[in-house]
């Protein structure tokens, strides 16, 4: 099955600086790759999405890049804020309704 | 509904106790899903529900645990015999079809913080 690996769990970055978090898979069919934002006592949210058959995405502050040779993907957010204090979670599926394999999480805290 | 919706929000049941944990999914979603997050946790896949198709039970823990979802809509998650190892947040997603049949990411519930005492 799918082994996805989330580095780093926690993550403590400045207002304003950028924050970088890496995922790797294992498997090569998966051609899916979401990003969820969790919040203190709510569900996972998802905030961008790449598709095997694109190398990187873009929506405002937000990033992802995906490099399908070396299976690894990463999400990006510039200009941090307060606000995107929470947990980071990736995941990698082969589409289609497949279930999604998650990362263990990454905590982001941005100091004001 | 806007956004899928579970039920009870909280959930204190004592140890060999049976529970029930509802998911309604967003209308039209014909794909849902059941993840438990124990504390501090990723996210552990535990069945898949698409359409008419046979469910994907693969990551049920036990046969303590099951599943059913009645008329391609609501589903129901019971803990038989419950333990404390089962105490976590039970999350419940839906996903729809995009065109070409893809699939779209989850939309997550707000989960079941379930406790066993």
């Amino acid at each position: 099955g799918e082994n996805v690996e989330q580095h780093p769990s926690t993550l403590s970055v400045q207002e304003g600086d950028s924050a970088v978090i890496k995922c790797t898979y294992s498997d090569s069919a998966s051609n899916y790759f979401p990003w969820y934002k969790q919040e203190l006592g709510k569900g996972p949210q998802l905030i961008i999405d790449i598709r095997s058959n694109v190398g990187e995405k873009k929506d405002q502050r937000i990033a992802v890049t995906l490099n399908k040779t070396a299976k690894h993907f990463s999400l990006h957010i510039t200009e941090t804020q307060p606000e995107d204090s929470a947990v980071y979670f990736c995941a990698a599926s082969r589409g289609n309704f497949n279930k999604f394999y998650f990362g263990s999480g990454t905590k982001l805290n941005v100091k004001p | 509904g806007a956004g899928v919706s579970q039920s009870p929000s909280n959930k204190v049941t004592e140890k060999g106790k049976d529970v029930e944990l509802r998911c309604d999914p967003i209308s039209g979603h014909t794909a849902l899903y059941w993840y438990r997050q124990s504390l501090g946790q990723g996210l552990e896949f535990l069945i898949y529900f698409q359409g008419n198709s046979a469910p994907d039970k693969s990551g049920l823990p036990s046969d303590r645990f099951s599943a059913e979802r009645t008329g391609g809509s609501v589903s129901t998650l019971t803990i038989q015999r419950t333990q404390q190892e089962d105490s976590a947040v039970y999350l419940c997603a839906s996903s729809r079809t995009l065109n070409r049949g893809k699939g779209s990411g989850y939309t997550f519930g707000s989960g079941t913080r379930l406790t066993v005492v």
